[in-house]
């Protein structure tokens, strides 16, 4: 079935860095833009990202914009977030999700479980 | 970017109908038709109900409605389910980004 199974979080110091993974089956993953969203707890979503299809347009959240870069590997069906120069205000649990269609910016319609990041000291 | 503005909580008894409201700008909500609704139960990963303003994704119950007017988007859900209870957010395509809104807790009384 359509899956996204991400990994990766987990409790870092400030100013580290972290990799997330987001490993998708059930569908043509090379076809489909694909986002990081996040949640603190306790709060609503926020957006963190967005890739294009094939990697070629990228955009991010003014968060973590120059701190974040998204990725992606076709051959893999897998998608990435590094995260550097990790902030306490960066605790959340990190969701990534498919786009329901060939745009970008449309709905996300199917989500990962999420995986947790904490930064403390 | 501030985040779409949505009531914090509404309720409805089983069997009536409620509407969640979604207000952004003419640069988000207003100027697009990328508006998106999601359910949220505790714990889980939200799904998606609505996108592109009131079309719904396959599997979804047609008691779910979505509808826009300027720059105010709006989520209808009718014939009230205790299954309903949970956060709903909405989302908007806006300037090379996405935004959602602050979120809104449906009761089930």
């Amino acid at each position: 079935q359509v899956q996204l199974v991400e990994s990766g979080g987990g409790v870092v110091q400030p100013g580290r860095s972290l990799r997330l993974s987001c490993a998708a089956s059930g569908f043509t993953f090379s076809r489909y833009g694909m986002h990081w969203v996040r949640q603190a707890p306790g709060k609503g979503l926020e957006w963190v990202a967005v890739i294009s299809y094939d990697g070629g347009n990228k955009y991010y959240a003014d968060s973590v914009r120059g701190r974040f870069t998204i990725s992606r590997d076709n051959s893999k069906s897998t998608l990435y977030l590094q995260m550097n120069s990790l902030r306490a205000e960066d605790t959340a649990v990190y969701y990534c999700a498919k786009v329901s269609t060939l745009t970008i910016w449309d709905g996300m319609d199917v989500w990962g479980q999420g995986t947790t990041v904490t930064v403390s000291s | 970017q501030s985040a779409l503005t949505q009531p914090a909580s509404v309720s409805g008894s089983p069997g009536q109908s409620i509407t969640i409201s979604c207000t952004g700008t003419s640069s988000d909500v207003g100027g697009y038709n990328y508006v998106s609704w999601y359910q949220q139960h505790p714990g889980k990963a939200p799904k998606l109900m609505i996108y592109e303003v009131s079309n719904r994704p396959s599997g979804v119950s047609n008691r779910f409605s979505g509808s826009k007017s300027g720059n105010t988007a709006s989520l209808t859900i009718s014939g009230l389910q205790a299954e309903d209870e949970a956060d709903y957010y909405c989302s908007s395509y806006t300037s090379s980004s996405t935004i959602f809104g602050g979120g809104t807790k449906l009761t089930v009384l």
